[in-house]
């Protein structure tokens, strides 16, 4: 079945070591998104990229960076977690970024920040 | 700027229906879209509805949608305890694409 696949599950990491979290899809869709969802509240965009055209968003902490290196793959870096890193990081595709265009959400992981 | 609003939780018996409501203040929006989430899970799109449109039916859901209020919501028919989850309302505006603007989550419990 095509979906949105993210690698692994769950992480836990020490405060301040860099940490990769990885997005795959296989439905070939053009933009890739990741939203940082902290506990009981909604999930809030970070970047997301349409094709190879990087978008930050404005609020975006320069501590997250993101790679594309091609259309299936995703990822996400953070270069120095702090405790207040620790949240379900969602990763997301839509065939373009035009209104109706569905997103589709992949299980998310959850990362822990000792 | 876009504001969403839910209420934070409801509970219902099973059988019975729910209504989780939803409120926006931009009038620009586009489409409007309810998602379900599982304890640890990603986000499950349930259904949408476009904006020019008053009422969708989907099998046990219903969305409702009062543009005049600036008001959405999604009814679930005959609960189940399997429906228990955090709803969000979310939708897109004008001139901002498919970007979600999401409410902050109605937790649902279904007691048996």
């Amino acid at each position: 079945d095509a979906m949105v696949i993210q690698n692994p599950r769950y992480q836990v990491t020490q405060f301040g070591k860099p940490v990769t979290l990885s997005c795959s899809q296989t439905l070939n869709h053009n933009v890739m998104y990741w939203y940082q969802q902290k506990s009981s509240q909604a999930p809030k965009l970070l970047f997301h990229y349409y094709d190879k055209d990087f978008n930050n968003e404005a609020d975006t902490p320069d501590n997250f960076q993101s790679r594309r290196p091609n259309t299936s793959f995703c990822f996400l870096d953070i270069r120095s977690p702090g405790l207040g890193d620790a949240a379900m990081y969602l990763c997301a595709t839509s065939r373009d970024k035009g209104a109706g265009n569905e997103q589709f959400f992949g299980p998310g992981t959850r990362l822990t920040v000792l | 700027g876009e504001d969403v609003e839910q209420s934070l939780f409801l509970s219902v018996r099973e059988g019975d229906s729910s209504v989780i409501n939803c409120t926006y203040t931009d009038s620009s929006s586009t489409y409007l879209y309810w998602y379900k989430q599982e304890p640890g899970a990603g986000l499950q799109l349930l259904t949408y509805i476009f904006s020019n449109m008053d009422m969708k039916q989907d099998q046990r859901l219903t969305v409702l949608l009062n543009k005049k209020d600036k008001h959405l919501s999604l009814r679930i028919a005959d609960t189940q305890t399997g429906d228990s989850a955090i709803y969000f309302c979310a939708e897109t505006f004008n001139n901002a694409g498919n970007m979600l603007t999401f409410g902050g989550g109605t937790r649902l419990m279904v007691k048996p």
